[in-house]
């Protein structure tokens, strides 16, 4: 079974540039999820999807970041205009329900340095 | 508000012996509890988790947890270490409300040949 893709593994831009990121989710799995890890940190919830319908984007900075999963399968993730304090892991995770009882299965994450 | 604390950023240990990693919880109900490991360049990966029952839990590559409530902790275990489990360690609760995994810093685990 594939796992979770994440692309690109790497992006280097400059403050004030937009960015953005692929997920594509274990096939089947309802649920997804973004995080953010700043290095010497736990990764933090950004947005959940449950099938194409946002669940919980909370701790989303919607002033800056947006994100969409169109027909329930892939999803992306925008930053316009990207901060220093965006240079983070962003981490792609799915889950076949929503539920704790549920393992989510992450990807390998892409690490984004704003300069 | 839920949280978790993992009180060692790094933890040395030598090949052959063994491991505890702690982990501590606050939390007002019965809690979900989870262990990750994130190797370099790879995504997290779950090594075990516990609802109830059981309070000492088997994972996998070796790995075991126990759950102590009186003390809200939930510190992972391996008897004997060996260099591929070089990694960090993350200790997660899971908030029953929503669903939502709240996440210690990590402990970075490295192995002395």
């Amino acid at each position: 079974e594939a796992g979770v893709a994440q692309s690109p593994r790497y992006k280097i831009i400059e403050k004030r540039q937009s960015v953005a990121f692929w997920c594509n989710p274990i096939s089947g799995h309802a649920t997804l999820y973004w995080y953010q890890q700043i290095l010497g940190q736990g990764p933090k919830l950004l947005i959940q999807f449950q099938n194409n319908g946002v669940v919980d984007d909370s701790q989303l900075p919607k002033d800056r970041f947006s994100a969409e999963r169109l027909k329930g399968v892939d999803s992306t993730l925008k930053i316009q205009p990207a901060k220093l304090e965006d240079s983070a892991v962003y981490l792609c995770a799915s889950s076949l329900v929503a539920g704790l009882g549920d393992t989510q299965y992450f990807g390998p994450g892409t690490r984004l340095t704003v300069l | 508000a839920q949280s978790v604390t993992q009180p060692d950023i790094h933890i040395t240990v030598s090949e052959g012996a063994s491991l505890e990693l702690r982990c501590n919880y606050s939390y007002g109900a019965t809690p979900y509890l989870f262990w990750y490991v994130q190797s370099p360049g790879q995504g997290l990966q779950l090594l075990l988790k516990y609802f109830s029952g059981d309070t000492l839990v088997q994972g996998i590559k070796g790995f075991e947890a126990e759950f102590k409530r009186s003390q809200s902790s939930f510190n992972l275990r391996k008897p004997s270490v060996h260099w591929s489990d070089a990694a960090e360690y993350f200790c997660a609760v899971g908030a029953q409300s929503n669903y939502q995994l709240i996440w210690g810093a990590g402990t970075k685990l490295i192995i002395k040949p």
